[in-house]
């Protein structure tokens, strides 16, 4: 199946310090999402963002689908963004699930 | 509207017994997906039904594990005679159609202990 690499695989930041997580992917796909699984272990949907850029308040994500890879942007981090990032992806040919990336544990200290 | 409901939200089972987890999915959503996650590691496909029809079960462990989603009720994934190594969170997700993934929504995931 498809690899889906994330890095750092750990980061620790400072509060109001910002970003970048990257995602890369072996093979084409038709869908890429981030997700937040916060310390209770929920996972929260953060972007639906196959390719271009979208931004929801401090966060942003740019995908660049020619060259298999994803960013994540956290600007101003905040203790509640501490947790772990998952990068999932969907190739793009008879795809019925989703393959999910190791993550990027954040831990944001005050 | 409720969200994706799975439960029980923590199970613990000494080894051998049997382990049967939940998931209603949301309204208007007649396909599921669960996954597993071991422990510091990222979410792996298990399998992806519709109602009463397995579609993919390509994730699933060969022996032991079992899933349904019958035509009414909630899909459950059934672990018979469960092992040390079966610990982990298993999460439930649903869609309305398959591929649809900007509509896939997560449960809150059911964790199991094996002791």
């Amino acid at each position: 199946g498809i690899q889906v690499e994330q890095s750092p695989p750990d980061l620790i930041l400072q509060e109001g310090a910002n970003s970048t997580l990257r995602c890369n992917f072996s093979d084409s796909v038709n869908n890429l999402q981030w997700f937040h699984q916060n310390p209770w272990g929920q996972l929260i949907n953060l972007f639906y963002i196959p390719s271009g850029t979208k931004q929801n308040g401090r966060l942003s994500a740019t995908t660049v689908a020619t060259e298999r890879y994803s960013l994540l942007y956290i600007s101003s981090s905040q203790t509640t963004d501490s947790g772990v990032y998952f990068c999932a992806v969907a190739p793009q040919t008879g795809a019925n699930n989703l393959f999910f990336g190791t993550g990027t544990r954040l831990t944001v200290i005050p | 509207n409720a969200g994706v409901m799975q439960n029980p939200r923590h199970l613990v089972r000494r080894r051998g017994q049997e382990a049967r987890l939940r998931c209603s999915p949301m309204k208007g959503h007649s396909h599921v997906y669960w996954y597993r996650q071991l422990p510091e590691e990222g979410l792996k496909f298990m399998v992806y039904l519709q109602k009463e029809n397995i579609i993919d079960e390509s994730g699933m462990p060969k022996e032991r594990f079992s899933a349904e989603f019958p035509k009414e009720g909630p899909s459950i994934l059934r672990i018979q005679q469960v092992v040390r190594g079966d610990s982990a969170a298993y999460f439930c997700a649903s869609s309305p159609d398959r591929g649809l993934w900007n509509t896939i929504y997560f449960g809150e995931g059911s964790w199991l202990t094996v002791v």
